[in-house]
């Protein structure tokens, strides 16, 4: 039974185009997270949001939008797409922030706009 | 700015030895600190976490040191195992932070 599911694992779209990334998670934790692992494999936060606030990370393009129907759910919706864009998206989720914050990854999402 | 760094990307040791893997970080306000393996094609999976307040945790064969002067930690695998063959993240965190922190991974290769 998958902890953190994410999908589709893998998703090749044209420039322009507007595509979703599922998560949902089933551990009951407060707390979901969006990583891109870029090509030079850095796993870097894009959000976390926990039941009560969105962070959200500066750096990340508007046009990268997380959404949150429930707790168990984020998904990260993205315009406009571009070719830099193409990366591995992570999707996790942890009791918390600080020290509660072991995360539990999904599977990931590879990204390629062509 | 990347805050935690493994600046070794890759690693190979022969089954049966010692493998080490280290990770430096430049934030001092982090106190707990975790590793992650990771399998092709999965996501990261924790492995393993030790807290500012100790200097060593052990789990079977895995064991993190942490040495907090020298902003350094360690990653030790005795004895190493074909299956451990994996990318290895270091993380961070400190108690007010909203999310980890992650190094660039190094790639660990046992040999048979």
């Amino acid at each position: 039974d998958t902890a953190v599911s994410q999908t589709p694992k893998y998703l090749v779209t044209q420039m322009g185009n507007d595509k979703s990334i599922k998560c949902e998670q089933n551990l009951g934790h407060d707390t979901m997270y969006w990583y891109k692992q870029d090509s030079k494999k850095f796993l870097k936060i894009m959000f976390s949001y926990n039941n009560k606030e969105l962070i959200i990370n500066e750096t990340v393009p508007n046009r990268f939008s997380p959404k949150s129907p429930d707790k168990a759910h984020l998904n990260l919706h993205i315009n406009s797409l571009e070719l830099g864009d193409s990366a591995v998206y992570f999707c996790a989720s942890s009791w918390g922030a600080g020290t509660n914050a072991e995360a539990f990854f999904g599977q990931g999402t590879r990204l390629t706009v062509v | 700015d990347q805050q935690v760094k493994q600046n070794s990307p890759s690693l190979s040791v022969q089954e049966g030895r010692i493998s080490i893997l280290n990770c430096d970080y430049t934030n001092s306000m982090f106190d707990y600190f975790l590793w992650y393996k990771k399998y092709p094609a999965e996501g990261p999976t924790f492995l393993i976490s030790i807290s500012s307040i100790k200097d060593k945790n052990e789990d079977g064969r895995f064991t993190v040191f942490l040495n907090k002067s020298a902003k350094h930690l360690s990653l030790h695998i005795v004895p190493s195992q074909p299956g451990d063959s994996a990318v290895y993240f270091c993380a961070a965190i400190w108690a007010g932070a909203n999310n980890l922190f992650f190094g660039t991974g190094t790639r660990l290769t046992v040999i048979p």
